[in-house]
């Protein structure tokens, strides 16, 4: 089945400077990458998600990178803000149905 | 907080007897899914059901059972062979088709069991 490594397991950054969170993936054969939030006591949110017959994506701050030769596709948070912090999953199928998880990356935006 | 529910949101059992967690949705999708996460491990699927009356095991069904019999309701069961049960359990649903779509998820059950 579908393994995904996620790194950094943590991650620390300033207000206002960038955040970049790196997954990969075994599968070839999968073709949509989400990405979801998660803050704490609550459930995981969508905020961007990829396929993949495109290399790049953007929502405002918010931009996700495909490198499908490479298996590997990252987040960029830019400007940070303090609601930014919170716990980031990445995840790859290619059924739709079976997503599999990245371990979550723990982001805190420093004042 | 409205479309996909879970309840109740803590639940507490003794080792050895089974318990059933709800989920419901009013978001009219085909397909439902049960996750467990633990500290550090990410989400972990448990089952999933593409359409009423048919489910699927997913990575870690072993102590579970699940039924699907409306559209909106996907109740899961933790029984007593499940070896340790104490986790959260989060459900999602989503539309179903042929392309991958986005997964909606509920607030969540926290399960303790001593």
């Amino acid at each position: 089945g579908e393994n995904v490594e996620q790194h950094p397991s943590t991650l620390s950054v300033q207000e206002g400077d960038s955040a970049v969170i790196k997954c990969t993936y075994s599968d070839s054969a999968s073709n949509y990458f989400p990405w979801y939030k998660q803050e704490l006591g609550k459930r995981p949110q969508l905020i961007i998600d990829i396929r993949s017959n495109v290399g790049e994506k953007k929502d405002q701050r918010i931009a996700v990178t495909l490198n499908k030769t490479a298996k590997h596709f990252s987040l960029h948070i830019t400007e940070t803000q303090p609601e930014d912090s919170a716990v980031y999953f990445c995840a790859a199928t290619y059924l739709g149905y079976k997503l599999s998880f990245g371990a979550g990356t723990t982001v805190t935006v420093r004042a | 907080d409205g479309g996909i529910t879970q309840s109740p949101k803590y639940l507490f059992r003794k080792e050895g007897q089974n318990v059933t967690l709800s989920c419901e949705q009013n978001l009219n999708h085909d397909a439902m899914y049960w996750y467990r996460q633990d500290p550090g491990q990410g989400l972990r699927l448990i089952y999933y059901s593409q359409i009423v009356n048919d489910f699927q095991k997913g990575d870690i069904a072993e102590g579970y059972s699940v039924s699907r019999e409306k559209k909106e309701s996907f109740p899961l069961t933790v029984t007593s062979a499940q070896k340790n049960p104490t986790a959260f359990y989060l459900c999602a649903s989503s539309t179903s088709g042929g392309a991958p779509y986005e997964q909606y998820f509920g607030p969540g059950t926290r399960l303790t069991v001593t």
